[in-house]
């Protein structure tokens, strides 16, 4: 199994463009998130997934959306790009719900300038 | 929301020395507990986790320790080696719809030989 996997790994964009960062995982997982790191922070959370069909926002998910293409792959979009979206973003997922372990993915570095 | 504090965001040990890390959170219903090793420039990893109806667990040379009265817990590295040292997190979550993750700020040990 590769686990979960993410697209690109490294990313630069201007101000005002945009980009979709792709995640599938192959672990028949339910759940699937979206992360940010900030240089020095943990990890904060931008949106979820709880089970196929479903998104929901959170804590920071402000100039994001995401897409639920089916059980696999969990997608995020920047739809105009800005200097304080510069950040490292991960991909992860988990079975079910309820206390269990939660995969990352390699992460994308994404710069915009 | 939850809220989780980190303390200290930096730890410097002696190889051989044990090193602790601590982490309070806010929400009483939180209920599941995660540490993750992060070194530099890789994703989260799970190293151990408690759930709120232990009050400890070990692994080898990590231990963690559950306080849910008090709403804090611990990590615990005994006879730390150079190979520890990395940035650790700690994270809360509860048992609910989607089982989101609420990081620490992170504490970057560093074991010297």
């Amino acid at each position: 199994n590769a686990g979960v996997t993410q697209t690109p790994k490294f990313q630069v964009l201007k101000t005002g463009q945009s980009m979709t960062l792709q995640c599938a995982q192959d672990m028949n997982h339910n759940s699937m998130y979206w992360y940010r790191q900030d240089p020095g922070m943990g990890l904060r959370l931008i949106y979820y997934s709880a089970s196929e069909g479903t998104t929901d926002k959170g804590e920071v998910p402000n100039g994001y959306n995401v897409s639920r293409l089916n059980k696999r792959e969990f997608s995020l979009r920047l739809e105009s790009a800005a200097p304080s979206q510069t950040s490292v973003y991960f991909c992860a997922s988990i079975q079910r719900g309820g206390g269990y372990e939660q995969y990352f993915g390699p992460g994308t570095r994404l710069t915009v300038t | 929301g939850e809220n989780v504090e980190q303390h200290p965001s930096t730890l410097s040990v002696q190889e051989g020395d044990s090193a602790v890390i601590k982490c309070t959170y806010s929400d009483s219903a939180s209920n599941y507990f995660p540490w993750y090793k992060q070194e530099l420039g890789k994703r989260p990893q799970l190293i151990i986790d408690i759930r709120s109806n232990v009050g400890e667990k070990k692994d080898q040379r990590i231990a963690v320790t559950l306080n849910k009265t008090a709403k804090h817990f611990s990590l615990h590295i005994t006879e730390t080696q150079p190979e520890d040292s990395a940035v650790y997190f700690c994270a809360a979550s509860k048992a609910n719809a989607g089982n989101m993750l609420t990081f620490g700020g992170g504490t970057r040990l560093m074991v010297k030989p």
